[in-house]
């Protein structure tokens, strides 16, 4: 089954203390993407890979890293979470290019940091 | 910094009619436009993406894009109870997606 997976699902923290959360697709997509999503803002871009090679700042990555070291994983980083990254997270991959930019989302990753 | 906008809501409409909703973008170089419906609680699904001025329809559902007003939108015909969601404007451009944050719709039976 296509699909892309994140995890974990539920995360609860406290601030300052590293964290990850993976993400995985199967679909072969070059475009991948980490947004967070808060009431009444909508979704936000973190971070995006064109591909392998290309990793850029989305509107939002202050206090998030992102790593794409292979095609398939895009693991997102938070290096000291604070409060206010107390969010909904999303990642999703997109074939890219010509293939286009539809998002396929993963099934998100609620994080709370007190 | 690109800017996505919709009506937040709530739009509500009787069950059987046309919901119409509608969404404004400021980046005119922007390439590819999307619609993504979202559940409470769920992840975004892509019900449509259009990427040329005009209309373009799938099963109960229109887009239609005009990049002169830049300006985009969705129909959806013969709403159903089970089309009550938040719906997602999406414009790409400039190898980022920017999302609007969303209409509620609500079908009434």
């Amino acid at each position: 089954e296509a699909q892309v997976t994140q995890n974990p699902r539920y995360l609860i923290t406290v601030t300052g203390k590293k964290l990850t959360v993976t993400c995985s697709q199967n679909m072969n997509h070059e475009y991948m993407s980490w947004y967070r999503q808060d009431p009444g803002l909508g979704l936000r871009q973190i971070y995006y890979s064109m591909n392998v090679e290309v990793t850029d700042k989305g509107d939002v990555p202050e206090g998030y890293k992102v790593s794409r070291k292979e095609k398939r994983n895009f693991p997102l980083i938070l290096e000291s979470p604070s409060p206010n990254q107390t969010s909904l997270y999303f990642c999703a991959s997109s074939p890219g290019g010509a293939g286009g930019y539809e998002q396929y989302f993963g099934p998100g990753t609620r994080l709370t940091v007190t | 910094q690109k800017e996505v906008e919709q009506n937040s809501g709530p739009l509500s409409v009787p069950e059987g009619a046309i919901a119409s909703l509608n969404c404004t973008y400021s980046d005119r170089g922007s390439q590819s436009f999307f619609w993504y419906r979202q559940y409470s609680g769920k992840s975004p699904e892509l019900i449509m993406s259009i990427y040329s001025n005009g209309d373009k329809e799938d099963g109960r559902f229109t887009a239609q894009l005009n990049k002169a007003s830049q300006y985009v939108s969705l129909l959806i015909r013969d709403s159903q109870p089970s089309d009550s969601a938040t719906y997602l404007c999406a414009v790409y451009g400039g190898n980022k997606l920017v999302f609007g944050a969303g209409t509620i719709l609500r079908v009434k039976s």
